[in-house]
């Protein structure tokens, strides 16, 4: 079965970076692209940005441009979110999703991650 | 950003009751829109795509409507697991956008 398994809770001063992974299983890795959604505690799902895991190809909301690096790697079939900057209102669960083919993204998403969740605090 | 405006926020129902969710685009997305349901501390399920392609699984209860600007959700006749928050989002163009949220809640 198609699963995408997230690394755990992280918490994080301001002004630190976090690394989130999503691991992916049951397809065809290279086949389709993986976005990454954020829900704040309360607040409505806001997209962060997609990669395609077949080129790298990166498309990042604008709000999170220069702050957000997605990567992928083939070899062990995950996918890396990166925030740098971190602000307390970064708070949130962060889910990666799958979204598209290996060359576009579809917009939206079928299958999703179990959850990360990162705390901002001093 | 295109805004996604979801009404009611919260809605009160019965088991077997026919509940509709509506979902207003602040401009045309055509039928680029997806229903998604999220239960306490869990990720979303995907429910519809392209506003009324129900996906492989998904019980036939739930059917999607709409195009342009006003989407619904119906949930024809309300089960017990449905009780849940139903999110709209749209994939008409960048930055991919949700709804608030509708909450059913048990009456």
């Amino acid at each position: 079965q198609i699963q995408l398994v997230q690394s755990g809770a992280e918490v994080k001063k301001p002004g630190a970076s976090v690394r989130v992974s999503c691991k992916a299983s049951g397809y065809t890795f290279p086949n389709h692209g993986i976005s990454w959604v954020r829900q704040a505690p309360g607040q409505r799902l806001e997209w962060m940005g997609w990669i395609s895991t077949y080129n790298g190809n990166t498309n990042y909301a604008q709000k999170f441009q220069g702050r957000v690096t997605m990567a992928t790697d083939t070899s062990t079939r995950t996918v890396y979110m990166e925030l740098r900057s971190l602000r307390s209102d970064d708070t949130a669960v962060y889910y990666c999703a799958r979204d598209g083919n290996y060359d576009y993204a579809w917009g939206y998403f079928d299958y999703w991650g179990q959850g990360t969740v990162v705390i901002v605090s001093s | 950003d295109i805004q996604m405006t979801q009404s009611p926020s919260t809605l009160s129902a019965s088991v077997g009751d026919r509940v509709t969710i509506t979902c207003r685009a602040s401009q045309s997305i055509s039928s680029w829109l997806a229903w998604y349901q999220q239960k306490p501390g869990k990720a979303p399920k995907f429910l519809i795509s392209k506003a009324s392609t129900l996906q492989t699984g998904v019980p036939s209860r739930f059917s999607g409507s709409g195009s342009g600007t006003e989407f619904t959700l119906t949930i024809s006749s309300l089960q017990p697991d449905d009780f849940a928050t139903y999110y709209c989002q749209q994939y008409s163009e960048y930055s991919w956008t949700f709804g608030q949220g509708t909450k059913v809640e048990i009456k």
